[in-house]
């Protein structure tokens, strides 16, 4: 079964650069959310969309935004990139189509690693 | 604000033993995820708990949810090696389209031989 897709796996940026993640979603899935995991750490909620709207955001720093685009694919876009950027991203997808009796179940993609030197 | 609590959060057990996991978290919700990871990797989708009273298995693996106590049970049957990894609880508590996962601190588990 086809599954999430994040591009690229591995990025090393310098501080103050700037930085794209790629997520795309399981076919037919229509909402995208977006998750940081520091080492050794539980992954925390930055944002989602569902439908190409901005449906719930997190913890996610100004120097962050995110959008959906048409075809459901994601975009992260990161800015002046700081040291503490650096974590594992994730990119997860969900199917709104069976409605709120569906589990909802979010499926992870394989994350993008990024380090900030 | 919701607080999801996991503990143990370390554990080494032997091959052949049981033991359980436990997660509670601290605002009403129905909706309850449970994730395994492997170190560097993905997360993967092992239960989706819906209602109070839910139980379910897949292989040595069983879990259950008690809404009212605000409790989640992970319970690991006669372990096996390849069960070693991180488990995660995580909780739904807006059940909105798009609403966010809060995860627990996650339970590093160690099966040895």
């Amino acid at each position: 079964a086809a599954g999430v897709i994040q591009s690229p796996r591995h990025l090393i940026k310098e501080k103050r650069e700037t930085a794209t993640l790629k997520c795309y979603p399981i076919p037919r899935h229509d909402t995208v959310y977006w998750y940081q995991q520091g080492p050794g750490q539980d992954p925390q909620f930055l944002i989602s969309f569902y439908e190409k709207m901005q449906s719930d955001k997190g913890s996610i720093p100004d120097r962050f935004s995110a959008q959906q685009f048409s075809d459901y694919h994601s975009e992260l876009n990161m800015s002046s990139l700081e040291l503490g950027d650096s974590a594992l991203y994730f990119c997860a997808s969900s199917s709104g189509l069976a409605g709120r009796s569906s589990t909802d179940t979010q499926y992870f993609g394989p994350g993008t690693r990024l380090t900030v030197l | 604000e919701l607080k999801v609590e996991q503990n143990p959060l370390f554990l080494s057990m032997q091959e052949g033993k049981n033991y359980t996991i436990y997660c509670n978290y601290s605002t009403t919700s129905d909706r309850l995820y449970w994730y395994r990871q492997d170190p560097g990797k993905s997360l993967e989708s092992l239960f989706v708990l819906l209602s109070n009273g839910a139980v379910k298995q897949e292989g040595r693996l069983m879990a259950s949810l008690d809404t009212k106590a605000r409790l989640s049970t992970l319970h690991i049957t006669a372990a096996v090696h390849d069960l070693s990894a991180t488990y995660f609880c995580a909780v739904d508590m807006q059940g909105g389209r798009g609403s966010r996962l809060t995860f627990g601190e996650g339970t590093q588990l160690t099966v040895n031989p």
